[in-house]
């Protein structure tokens, strides 16, 4: 079975650009959770989805952050503009209710 | 306070010997718990969950979970340079489904 698919697997970007991260969850999960991963702060939750809604983006840093869920095999977390603090590895994964979450590959974002 | 704490290590056993993870949490209302291996560069892999007091065992691994104590730990027997990674340790915070991971302790196994 596939697992959850993340594209791209690199971006480099100029400061100021919009970025798109983007996301294909395991068939049939209905969960869906973006986090960023950074040496200084850990593995941390921006935002998960439920059938699609958003039910937590209490970690989301600030407005130029954005995530959608349009379908149930598809989502997008978006930066614009971005920072050069931006540069982190994302990470989508999805999961099943009480069940583990499984992760992507991950984005490694570097904003310059 | 952090929610859920780990040691960051490093850890560094000898090949063969045993390696003990620790693992505490604040949320007493926490069910699950579960063990994630990151590799450098790579993303997290679920490695063990467990979900009631005592110890759960498969292959090498052993996790151990004390509600009471607010306590969970990994133990790896006969530790191999293959299991040198990071070993994250996470929560789920609510009932919601919603993780919250430890800052992961950095193990190394040396020949």
């Amino acid at each position: 079975d596939a697992g959850v698919i993340q594209s791209p697997r690199h971006e480099v970007t100029e400061m100021g650009q919009e970025v798109t991260l983007r996301c294909k969850p395991i068939s049939g999960h209905d969960y869906l959770f973006w986090y960023r991963q950074t040496m200084m702060r850990g593995l941390e939750l921006l935002i998960y989805f439920n059938n699609n809604v958003p039910i937590d983006d209490s970690g989301m840093p600030e407005d130029r952050f954005s995530a959608k869920m349009p379908n149930a095999s598809f989502s997008t977390l978006k930066i614009q503009p971005s920072e050069p603090r931006d540069s982190a590895v994302y990470f989508c994964a999805s999961s099943i209710l009480g069940q583990p979450q499984h992760f992507g590959d991950g984005t490694r974002l570097s904003i310059l | 306070q952090k929610e859920v704490e780990q040691n960051s290590g490093p850890l560094s056993v000898p090949e063969g010997a045993i390696a003990s993870l620790n693992c505490t949490y604040s949320d007493r209302g926490s069910q699950s718990f579960f063990w994630y291996r990151q590799y450098s560069g790579k993303s997290p892999e679920l490695i063990m969950s467990i979900y009631s007091n005592g110890d759960k065992e498969d292959g090498r691994f052993t996790a151990q979970l004390n509600k009471a104590s607010q306590y969970v730990s990994l133990l790896i027997r006969d530790s191999q340079p293959s299991d040198s990674a990071t070993y994250l340790c996470a929560i789920d915070s609510g009932g919601y489904n919603k993780l919250i991971f430890g800052a992961g302790t950095r193990l190394a196994v040396h020949p």
